[in-house]
C-alpha cells in the first residue's frame, strides 16, 4: 500500500512568518494530493488540493507544490495568523481511489 | 443529505458491551472510510468501502471490530466486547470516485466513544 511520510510532526512559528510542511509518498501512480486542517475538537476539513497534472496551486495565503519526480509535495502558509494553529494532514490518492494520510503536523502560531 | 452524518455523537458504554456506530454518507459518494482518532493523535485507518468491491479491512485492529455497508450507502461499525483502549473518536468520511472530484473526502462530526 501507499506509504505517506509527513514532516515535521510539530511546528511553532511566529505570527506573520511562513510555515512549510512536507510529505513524501511511495506510489508513483498516485494522482491526487489534498491537505486537511483539523482544529481542536473539530473534524478534518479540506483546505487545498492538487492533482498530478499541475506543479503548484495557490489559494490566498496557502499554496501546495508538487514534485512528481521526487514524489514529494509541500504545504506553504504565508503570513501566519493565530487561527492557522491546528493539526494539518497531507494525503495521497492511489489508483484504487483509496486515500492514505500522513501522521499530521501540529502547527502553533505564536502571537 | 448535505453532509456526512454520524450517530451517536457521543456514546458511553461499559467494558465488555457491544456498540454500533452509524455513518450516513453524502448521497452518491461511492467511497466510504472509517478512521479512529485518539486524543491528540492522527487518523488511524480502519476500513474502506469502494462501490461493490470487497472492502479493505486491513486497518481493523482486532476481530472485535467489523463494519458493513448496506446498499452502497449507510455504514455501520460494530465493536464487540469493548475495551477501555477502544475509547476514541470514530470518524466516517466519504468521497466520489469519478467525475473529476475523486478523492475529495468529506468527514462527519465523529462519534466519541468512551468505554468505562
Amino acid at each position: 500500500g501507499e506509504n505517506v511520510e509527513q514532516h515535521p510532526s510539530t511546528l511553532s512559528v511566529q505570527e506573520g512568518d511562513s510555515a512549510v510542511i512536507k510529505c513524501t509518498y511511495s506510489d508513483s501512480a498516485s494522482n491526487y494530493f489534498p491537505w486537511y486542517k483539523q482544529e481542536l475538537g473539530k473534524r478534518p476539513q479540506l483546505i487545498i488540493d492538487i492533482r498530478s497534472n499541475v506543479g503548484e496551486k495557490k489559494d490566498q495565503r496557502i499554496a501546495v507544490t508538487l514534485n512528481k519526480t521526487a514524489k514529494h509535495f509541500s504545504l506553504h502558509i504565508t503570513e501566519t495568523q493565530p487561527e492557522d494553529s491546528a493539526v494539518y494532514f497531507c494525503a495521497v490518492l492511489t489508483n484504487d481511489y483509496k486515500l492514505s494520510f500522513g501522521a499530521g503536523t501540529t502547527v502553533t502560531v505564536r502571537a | 443529505g448535505a453532509g456526512v452524518s454520524q450517530s451517536p455523537s457521543n456514546k458511553v458504554t461499559e467494558k465488555g458491551k457491544d456498540v454500533e456506530l452509524r455513518c450516513d454518507p453524502i448521497s452518491g459518494h461511492t467511497a466510504l472510510y472509517w478512521y479512529r482518532q485518539s486524543l491528540g493523535q492522527g487518523l488511524e485507518f480502519l476500513i474502506y468501502f469502494q462501490g461493490n468491491s470487497a472492502p479493505d479491512k486491513s486497518g481493523l485492529p482486532s476481530d472485535r471490530f467489523s463494519a458493513e455497508r448496506t446498499g452502497g450507502s449507510v455504514s455501520t461499525l460494530t465493536i464487540q466486547r469493548t475495551q477501555q483502549e477502544d475509547s476514541a473518536v470514530y470518524l466516517c468520511a466519504s468521497s466520489w470516485t469519478s467525475g473529476g472530484a475523486e478523492g475529495e473526502l468529506f468527514f462527519g462530526e465523529g462519534s466519541r466513544l468512551t468505554v468505562l
